[in-house]
């Protein structure tokens, strides 16, 4: 079972840059995450998703945007990438249905960006 | 506001030694979720336990048990009897209970405790 892949693991961009992390997932959940851990602290909420078509932003979206067109794919667009931006970035999906939350997040292995 | 605070940075332990990651939150919120995650070199997070605010029973999974007392805004983390294995980076988070759409999905995380386990 693949679960929740992102791409690329590893990234450096120069500042102004521009990228696009992918991520997909193969479980038919139709909330996905993306997150932002910084050295030594929790992960923050950049965009969240509950649906094709329906995205929303989470604790820390300027810089970020997102796109949901599908159920499997939640991309994550850096525009003008600043050193700020330097962090480890996770993907996540969960399933709820009937208004009911499944908690379990599925989390990505995690894309290493920095911005030099 | 939601916030969690792991106090314990690292902490290391010989295999076999009994070891409990501290949790301590704080919230408006009268009903909200408690979770841990366990974060291991591979650097992907895995779910291990969520605990709604209403229930305040302990409970044990194999070597894993969680005490939460909400009368301490604490949610503990013990493992018994320690292995290699459970050398990973453990996160407490917070959530409140689902309103709308608006608070889904905002876990708010602990810094993380990185736990080694020696041989």
């Amino acid at each position: 079972n693949a679960g929740v892949t992102q791409t690329p693991k590893f990234r450096i961009l120069k500042i102004g840059q521009s990228m696009t992390l992918q991520c997909t997932q193969d479980m038919n959940h139709n909330y996905m995450y993306w997150y932002r851990q910084d050295p030594g602290m929790g992960l923050k909420l950049i965009y969240y998703s509950v649906g094709a078509g329906i995205t929303d932003k989470g604790e820390v979206p300027n810089g970020y945007n997102v796109s949901r067109s599908t159920t499997e794919d939640f991309p994550l667009r850096l525009e003008l990438a600043a050193p700020s931006q330097t962090s480890v970035y996770f993907c996540a999906s969960s399933y709820s249905k009937g208004g009911r939350t499944n908690e379990k997040l599925f989390f990505g292995s995690g894309t290493q960006l920095s911005v030099l | 506001a939601q916030k969690v605070t792991q106090a314990q940075t690292e902490i290391s332990v010989v295999e076999k030694e009994d070891v409990t990651l501290d949790c301590v939150y704080e919230t408006r919120d009268t009903t909200y979720y408690l979770f841990w995650y366990k974060q291991p070199p591979s650097g992907e997070l895995v779910f291990l336990i969520r605990r709604n605010s209403f229930d305040e029973q302990n409970e044990i999974s194999g070597r894993y048990s969680w005490n939460f007392q909400k009368s301490t805004s604490s949610f503990n983390f013990t493992i018994t009897a320690s292995q290699v294995v459970d050398s990973a980076v453990y996160f407490c988070a917070l959530r409140a209970m689902f309103k709308g759409g608006s608070t889904l999905g905002r876990l708010y995380f602990g810094r993380g405790t990185q736990l080694t386990v020696w041989p």
